[in-house]
């Protein structure tokens, strides 16, 4: 199994108050993305990593923010949750070959 | 730019019998790759299959098989002899081109059910 591991994996947080959710691999894979995943929607992207201080938005990016200070860690800021952030959050790592290796998934509810 | 649709939001199919998820993609880069994931109930994303946009021949990953279609830019998922175990959501994803910001983009998923 690919080194990948999210934290928390379960939160719970009042509206308006700033979240950091972890992503940290060890498998030194350049890409890094973080994605939602919300019922009908399938998996969205939200921000997305290519390299160290490398990043650029994905399709759902309002809200969030994201850096990447070394290889092996990606951080993804919700600077004010909204109930609208609620949903399950996923890390995935690749290169440029065939596969991207996801982590277990970070439940995040707002309250 | 860059997109995947998958029509089919459920399908049931009898144990025992082949299933085909559909995927439709749309890019204008003529390097790209395409994977499908299953995603259980316990919530881990499953690699499945891969196909590369100049691969000549359709991916095949044990009882997976990709049909690769260019021209009508499908690559639909093809699972011979559903097993129970097979039930899951599925998705098919794109990566495109080989430039340094490289993305990819998931479709909505299909829930697949496998009847007894």
């Amino acid at each position: 199994d690919a080194g990948i591991t999210q934290s928390p994996r379960h939160k719970v947080t009042e509206t308006g108050t700033p979240v950091t959710l972890r992503c940290h691999q060890t498998e030194n894979h350049r890409y890094m993305y973080w994605y939602r995943q919300d019922p009908g929607h399938g998996l969205r992207l939200i921000h997305y990593s290519y390299g160290v201080k490398d990043t650029d938005k994905g399709e759902v990016s309002d809200g969030y923010s994201v850096s990447r200070s070394k290889t092996e860690d990606f951080l993804l800021t919700l600077e004010s949750a909204t109930s609208s952030q609620t949903s399950v959050y996923f890390c995935a790592i690749s290169e440029r070959g065939p596969e991207a290796f996801f982590g277990q998934g970070t439940r995040l509810t707002v309250v | 730019a860059q997109k995947i649709t998958q029509t089919q939001p459920g399908m049931f199919v009898q144990e025992k019998e082949a299933v085909t998820l559909d995927c439709t993609y749309d890019t204008s880069d003529p390097s790209y790759g395409l994977f499908w994931y299953k995603q259980p109930s316990s919530g881990e994303m499953i690699f499945l299959i891969y196909q590369g946009s100049y691969d000549q021949q359709n991916a095949t990953e044990g009882r997976y098989s990709l049909n690769f279609q260019k021209a009508r830019k499908s690559a639909n998922l093809v699972i011979s002899a559903s097993q129970l175990g097979d039930s899951a959501m599925y998705f098919c994803a794109m990566r495109e081109g080989y430039s340094s910001a490289s993305k990819i983009i998931f479709g909505s998923g299909t829930r697949l059910s496998i009847r007894p």
